[in-house]
């Protein structure tokens, strides 16, 4: 089955640089690639998806990236911003009704 | 619009008790559902899932069990929780077309 590699696993940056989060997926059949947001004691919020036919896809402050031949996508965050603090979650899917399968997360710190 | 409700938001029990966590959609029908478990700093544990209505499908073996008795309604359940039952529990949904899961806020179990 599908496997989901995330790294780094915590992350700290200085206000208005930037932050970029990678994840690397096993099944080449994964076609679409979700990004979550979860701040402390909340539910995971979809913030950015991206989809096998798209190499790049932009929203504001927060881009993804895809790499298909070498499986891997990463989420890209700039200017970030202390509230851009949370933990996120990258996740790939296949097919059908099989679930999606999440990374372990990354905690990212923005250091006002 | 389409919604997710899970309660109680915390919740402290004994060990040895049992437990029903419930989760309702509102504003679509015959989505997928979805229990995760996070332990404390960790990730998300895929425990149950369902795509109809008495269809539970189990990813990890435990002290839990999952029923599904109508097609909104998604409930966790345990006759005897144990410490290690502790945890976020996340109910979540989906009804496919490409758009990533929708989270509930989650319960924060504590056993003691």
């Amino acid at each position: 089955g599908e496997n989901v590699e995330q790294h780094p696993s915590t992350l700290s940056v200085q206000e208005g640089d930037s932050a970029v989060i990678k994840c690397t997926y096993s099944d080449s059949a994964s076609n679409y690639f979700p990004w979550y947001k979860q701040e402390l004691g909340k539910g995971p919020q979809l913030i950015i998806d991206i989809r096998s036919n798209v190499g790049e896809k932009k929203d504001q402050r927060i881009a993804v990236t895809l790499n298909k031949t070498a499986k891997h996508f990463s989420l890209h965050i700039t200017e970030t911003q202390p509230e851009d603090s949370a933990v996120y979650f990258c996740a790939a899917f296949t097919s059908g009704n099989t679930p999606l399968v999440f990374g372990k997360g990354t905690r990212l710190s923005v250091i006002a | 619009s389409q919604t997710i409700h899970q309660w109680p938001a915390t919740l402290v029990q004994p060990v040895g008790s049992p437990l029903s966590l419930e989760c309702t959609v509102e504003g679509t029908s015959n989505p997928n559902l979805y229990w995760y478990r996070q332990a404390a700093g960790r990730g998300l544990q895929l425990l149950f899932y369902s795509v109809g209505i008495g269809q539970i499908s189990s990813e990890v073996p435990q002290n839990l069990s999952a029923s599904r008795p109508q097609d909104r309604q998604f409930i966790l359940s345990s006759k005897k929780l144990l410490l290690s039952d502790s945890g976020f529990y996340l109910c979540a949904w989906w009804t496919g077309g490409g758009y990533g899961y929708t989270f509930g806020s989650g319960t924060r179990l504590t056993v003691v």
